[in-house]
């Protein structure tokens, strides 16, 4: 079935590096690419997303780009921050149902 | 706006117990999902719903049942608790694209 394969795993990086995280999607007719943060003992929450007729979207320190001929996407947080310290989800979707979603990166960063 | 709200927070139940997990949003929202989150899996879809009466099944529905009578309202329910059920249970609505999620039910089946 469709996948959705996400490293690193765990990622850490010093305060005010970049952070990248990576996604990569089986499914070719996926159409839409949020990205979640969650925090501890909360719900995830959008942070940004891309749709597939888009390569590159931003917004303040956090990006995304997409390769849709390699099926990959990935995350960019520049000057990263402690508060920035989370999980991060990856998901694929066809239009609004049935997403699937990568296994998470726990992000740290050391300040 | 309370947004997606779940009850209870915490759950621990014997195997072989029966419940339900609520469910509501405040948003009119009509796609409601249901997810749950184990270490190291992310979160899968148990079932989704796109309005009220219309319910479809996720990659992970086996012994978990799901109704929608009201647009706000999308109960999960547990007929027979397994330990294999204990995870975090996480609620979502959505208008299009954008999900957004309750804060979840931790359950622990014994």
């Amino acid at each position: 079935g469709e996948n959705v394969e996400q490293h690193p795993s765990t990622l850490s990086v010093q305060e005010g590096d970049s952070a990248v995280i990576k996604c990569t999607y089986s499914d070719s007719a996926s159409n839409y690419f949020p990205w979640y943060k969650q925090e501890l003992g909360k719900g995830p929450q959008l942070i940004i997303d891309i749709r597939s007729n888009v390569g590159e979207k931003k917004d303040q320190r956090i990006a995304v780009t997409l390769n849709k001929t390699a099926k990959h996407f990935s995350l960019h947080i520049t000057e990263t921050q402690p508060e920035d310290s989370a999980v991060y989800f990856c998901a694929a979707s066809r239009g609004t149902y049935k997403y699937i979603f990568g296994t998470g990166t726990r992000l740290k960063v050391l300040a | 706006n309370a947004g997606v709200t779940q009850t209870p927070k915490f759950q621990v139940l014997k195997t072989g117990q029966s419940m339900t997990l609520q469910c509501a949003q405040d948003m009119n929202h009509e796609y409601m999902s249901w997810y749950r989150q184990d270490p190291g899996m992310g979160l899968r879809l148990i079932h989704y719903s796109v309005g009220a009466g219309i319910t479809d099944q996720g990659e992970v529905p086996n012994g978990y049942n799901v109704s929608r009578s009201t647009t706000e309202d999308f109960p999960l329910r547990l007929l027979s608790a397994a330990p294999s059920q204990t995870s975090v249970y996480f609620c979502a609505s959505s208008l299009e694209n954008e999900q957004y999620f309750g804060p979840g039910t931790r359950l622990t089946v014994t």
